[in-house]
């Protein structure tokens, strides 16, 4: 199947750890994006690559880094894990072009205790 | 500061037609796009608008005005399975896609 997948789609952790979110496509996309939903349900970008360079880098704490090996795969690494980031954080590509939709991953439920 | 308005919550009757306004303010526009979101799933694309005018895809249609900064989707003949949140996002002249927070749609039998 063409998709968007990333994993885990669950995750629960104690406030301190560090996690990662992996996330690959297969529709040979070269964009691909990191966004949280938070519980008012509003979607934030965090991080856009384009063929593996950082292009969009919201403010967001530097606990956070993506990693994007290839242009198929772009990651992210959470460090010192605190409350606020509790949240459902998707994964999407899309070709670049400005008329070209994204495509989501089924997103990652992060609850931090 | 960039801004995309909706309304929060909307209630219709199955079998009706509702429609969900989404008005903007934002540096420059390179298109418009309406996403439905079921709880607890992805966002899945609806639709994309750039050039003023109605786009009818199916149930669906969806509405833009660039000089009034203002879009509509239009959904007819309403089914159960419609419940979603429906989310409007403006792509600027960076080609960032800035996004509202989204209208939850409730339909009642």
């Amino acid at each position: 199947d063409t998709a968007v997948s990333q994993t885990p789609k669950y995750l629960v952790t104690q406030m301190g750890n560090d996690k990662s979110i992996k996330c690959e496509q297969n529709l040979g996309h070269d964009t691909m994006y990191w966004y949280k939903q938070d519980s008012k349900k509003f979607l934030k970008i965090m991080f856009s690559y384009n063929n593996k360079e950082l292009i969009i880098n919201e403010t967001v704490p530097n606990r956070f880094s993506p990693k994007s090996p290839d242009k198929a795969h772009l990651n992210l690494h959470i460090n010192s894990l605190e409350l606020g980031d509790s949240a459902v954080y998707f994964c999407a590509s899309s070709s670049g072009q400005s008329y070209q939709p994204q495509h989501f991953g089924d997103g990652t439920r992060l609850s931090i205790l | 500061g960039q801004n995309i308005d909706q309304p929060t919550e909307m209630t219709a009757t199955e079998g009706a037609i509702v429609q969900i306004n989404c008005t903007y303010q934002t540096s420059g526009f390179n298109g418009l796009f309406w996403y439905q979101q079921h709880a607890g799933e992805a966002p899945t694309f609806l639709s994309y608008n750039v050039l003023d005018g109605l786009e009818e895809k199916g149930r669906f249609s969806s509405f833009l005005s660039r000089s009034k900064g203002y879009s509509y989707l239009l959904l007819k003949e309403l089914q159960m399975k419609d419940s979603a949140s429906y989310l409007c996002a403006v792509m600027d002249s960076n080609y960032q896609l800035i996004w509202g927070a989204g209208t939850k749609l409730i339909i009642k039998p």
